[in-house]
This record gives C-alpha cells, structure tokens and sequence, in this order.
C-alpha cells in the first residue's frame, strides 16, 4: 500500500536553529514528490516538486532533497514567519492521477 | 489574478441538510480536486476531475456528490449521508492530470 509518513509530528525552534523535517515514503514507484506549507486556516501553498533520486531545490530558507525512500526539507536559520505546517506528498508512477498526503509537520519558530 | 477561490470561507449545517461547497478557477486548469482535511491527518480525496463532464472517485467519496459543467467551476455537495462532515474542505486545480496540484483558501464546514 503507498503510504507518506512525516516526522516529526511539532518541531519547535529558536530563531536561527537550522533543522530539517522528514518525509518517508513507500510508493511503487515515484513520480513526483511534492512539498507545500500551510498556515492555519489557510489552504496549503505549493513549495517544491522533486523528480529524482539527488535532486535538490531552493528557496530562500528553504532546501528540499530527494532520496530513493525520502526527502528532507532543510530550513536553514529560520525566522518566526516559517511557522507553519509542512506537507509532503507523493505521487505513485502507476496512479499518477492522485497525490498521497503525508500528515504533516508542525513547525514554530520562537524569536 | 488567477487563482482558486472558495466560498464560503465558513458554513454551518443542521443535521440532515445538504450543502453545497463552491469552487472556481481561472487558471485555465483541466483537473480539478476536492479533498477533506481532519486534524492529525493528511489531505484525503473526495473526488477529482480530469475534464468537464468528467469526474472520478476518490478515497472517501461515500456521503458526497460533485459536479463538472464547467471547466471553471467543481461545486462539491455535503449530503446528509456523510455521517461526521465536520471538516476542512480544499479544492485544488492542476493543469492536467499528474501535475502540480493548487489549492483555494478552504471552506471550513460545522455540523450543528
């Protein structure tokens, strides 16, 4: 069965505390790894897509990687205003027509 | 702008009513995607649609019912089969089927 799991569950940091955030997967195969954030009440806002096994993006703070069972999202010195919760989706070769959502990460920046 | 919208942002329903959840887009996007958010649990699909007059299942489609007339437009309904519909509903669209999904603000719906 494809499943998405995220850890941890809450992540709390000081300003400036560089961390990363885990997202495992098991997929019969992968098509696509997504990456959104998503603030309360709010619907989530698109981050990254990854493809394959060592590709990386950027942005600003943020750097997502790929490995053949997982991806990180690596924030580097965050600030208050990355508080949010991060979800990770991925998207089976053989159903590319539906992304399975992990549960998410809830993530607080202290100042 | 484009973007996905979403109304209301808040509705409440008496038991034993349907309600109908509004979705629009001007992406010009071929697929669109409800799907239901709890807390401590990921996003689970309602329904999708790949193209107008066109729609499929997803996981947990049993209580719902959705419609695609137009390419812009994918209302879903709440009815009163759905047992517990106390929920954070999201609509996204993509450009077609597999590709990256974008989502509306949400319509958090309330069971009284």
């Amino acid at each position: 069965e494809d499943q998405v799991t995220q850890s941890p569950e809450a992540l709390r940091l000081q300003e400036g505390e560089s961390s990363s955030l885990n997202c495992s997967y098991t997929v019969s195969g992968l098509r696509g790894l997504f990456w959104y954030r998503q603030d309360p009440g709010k619907g989530p806002e698109f981050l990254f897509t990854l493809y394959s096994a060592g590709e990386e993006k950027e942005k600003e703070r943020l750097k997502a990687t790929l490995t053949k069972k997982e991806s990180f999202l690596h924030i580097t010195a965050p600030k208050p205003e990355d508080s949010a919760t991060y979800l990770c989706a991925v998207q089976a070769a053989t159903s590319y027509d539906k992304v399975i959502f992990g549960p998410g990460t809830s993530l607080s920046v202290i100042p | 702008d484009g973007g996905i919208t979403q109304s209301p942002k808040y509705l409440f329903r008496k038991e034993g009513q349907n309600v109908t959840l509004s979705c629009e887009q001007n992406l010009n996007h071929d697929a669109m995607y409800w799907y239901r958010q709890d807390p401590g649990q990921g996003l689970r699909l309602i329904y999708y649609s790949q193209i107008v007059n066109d729609f499929q299942k997803g996981d947990i489609a049993e209580g719902y019912s959705v419609s695609r007339e137009k390419k812009e437009s994918f209302p879903l309904t709440v009815t009163s089969a759905q047992k517990n519909p106390t929920a954070f509903y999201l609509c996204a669209s993509s450009t077609g089927t597999g590709d990256t999904q974008y989502f509306g603000p949400g319509t958090r719906l309330t069971v009284l």
